[in-house]
């Protein structure tokens, strides 16, 4: 069974600041990555996708993510935050020896001091 | 893009009645939609897979006679919670997908179920 694990419950930093959040999944073969934000009061929205060829994927909003297969890592980056970017994060799996069915990680709220 | 509207946003219940919930996909024909259960400041637990005109696949531990769901069309699916409880309070957010979007799913703005 395919499971994904986020490190970070919560992440309070300062607008400007660097921000990673780490995932983590546990199924061994091919599978798809993505990245997921929910704004507050909002619905989920797509950051980025892997799905093959350069493992470091740029997304949306100057998020990217780079896809470490050793690792059975994909972690989330963003050089420079801003307030707006507040909002909690998920990091999703999904394999075809799952059904192609999404698996979550516990999500990561992010709070972007003004 | 593809757009997932989902009917009501927010109801609230008396505990032993039923409530459906709406989920549509405005632009794009949904041959799969998927519901999720999302608990206060928890992740997303997929709850059952349908595709149209088939039977709901549901995950296990989740009663298919207390959530009924009905996908009868490529662009609508409804999830009837029967005889609520207070525990099925939640916030429940469904997600479509169709040919020719690469099997990712559009995700709708969730509706937020209260029982009283």
């Amino acid at each position: 069974a395919q499971s994904v694990s986020q490190h970070n419950h919560h992440v309070i930093l300062s607008e400007a600041a660097s921000l990673e959040l780490g995932c983590n999944y546990s199924y061994g073969g091919t599978v798809n990555l993505f990245w997921y934000v929910q704004y507050p009061g909002q619905h989920l929205q797509l950051l980025l996708k892997y799905f093959s060829g350069d493992p470091l994927v740029k997304g949306i909003k100057g998020f990217e993510a780079e896809f470490i297969k050793s690792k059975f890592s994909f972690n989330l980056r963003k050089p420079s935050v801003q307030w707006s970017d507040t909002a909690e994060y998920f990091c999703a799996v999904r394999s075809k020896a799952a059904g192609n069915k999404l698996t979550f990680g516990g999500g990561t709220r992010v709070l972007v001091k003004p | 893009g593809a757009v997932v509207s989902q009917h009501p946003s927010w109801v609230i219940c008396k505990s032993g009645t039923s409530v459906k919930i709406e989920c549509r996909s405005l632009d794009f024909q949904a041959t799969t939609m998927f519901w999720y259960r999302q608990f206060p400041k928890q992740s997303l637990m997929l709850m059952a897979t349908s595709n149209e005109g088939s039977k709901a696949t549901y995950e296990q531990g989740v009663e298919k006679d207390k959530f009924l769901i009905n996908h009868a069309s490529l662009t609508l699916s409804t999830l009837t919670v029967t005889s609520a409880h207070p525990e099925d309070s939640s916030f429940y957010i469904c997600s479509a997908t169709g040919q020719g979007l690469s099997y990712e799913q559009y995700f709708g703005p969730g509706t937020r179920l209260t029982v009283t």
